[in-house]
């Protein structure tokens, strides 16, 4: 059965700063990892995809990567801004049948301005 | 535009009634689910759907139906509602195929079972 923790719980880092954010799953037997932004009674909006056969992806100040057989992704934001103030999950849809989705609980960014 | 979207948004019912929540993507994908995220903001999935056919069954009371009339829509019906089923429930699609699966999500619906 796929686990993904997501490590730190919550963070609050001053405007500006770079930060990493960790995922960790259980199930190497991937097809890719996606990282997600929550904002407060909001839906899900997808960052990042890493497909199971990729190390990395890039999308503007957001760096994701991937280490399948260590289990273990990262994201990173260069530069935060009060506006990346969010949650961030990770999420890992596993191979194999059916392709199953597991979530990680997220992790709750705060940047002060 | 909007590429999944359910409805209502919001939801404010009493305790035994029965009530329906709507999704609908108009992404083309052949593959949609249901997930529940509850008070400590854990997501869970409930089912999937693909090609209008339950591929993905949790362990979800009875009391909750899914019904995908087409590709395009997954409609959560829950039966008898008790006070544990308050939770935002968000439905998503994705299209089936090797590597990508990339999943887009609804803006999620917050039921409240008073």
């Amino acid at each position: 059965k796929q686990e993904v923790t997501q490590i730190p719980a919550a963070l609050s880092v001053p405007e500006g700063e770079n930060l990493v954010l960790n995922c960790s799953f259980t199930d190497s037997a991937i097809y890719n990892l996606q990282w997600f932004r929550q904002d407060p009674g909001k839906g899900l909006t997808s960052l990042l995809l890493i497909q199971s056969s990729q190390r990395e992806q890039t999308s503007g100040r957001l760096n994701a990567s991937l280490d399948k057989s260590s289990g273990r992704s990262t994201l990173y934001i260069a530069a935060s801004q009060p506006g990346d103030s969010a949650t961030y999950l990770c999420a890992v849809t596993n191979s194999g049948g059916y392709q199953k989705v597991t979530f990680g609980i997220g992790t709750k960014l705060q940047v002060i301005p | 535009d909007t590429a999944v979207s359910q409805t209502p948004k919001y939801l404010v019912t009493q305790m035994g009634n029965d009530k329906s929540i709507k999704c609908e993507q108009n992404l083309g994908h052949d593959t949609m689910y249901w997930y529940k995220q509850d008070s400590k903001k854990f997501l869970k999935i409930m089912f999937s759907y693909n090609n209008k056919e339950l591929i993905i069954n949790e362990t979800v009371p009875n009391r909750f139906s899914p019904k995908s009339p087409d590709k395009a829509h997954l409609n959560l019906h829950i039966n008898s509602l008790e006070l544990g089923d308050s939770a935002v429930y968000f439905c998503a699609s994705s299209r089936l195929r090797t590597g990508r699966n990339e999943a887009f999500f609804g803006q999620g619906t917050r039921l409240t079972v008073v």
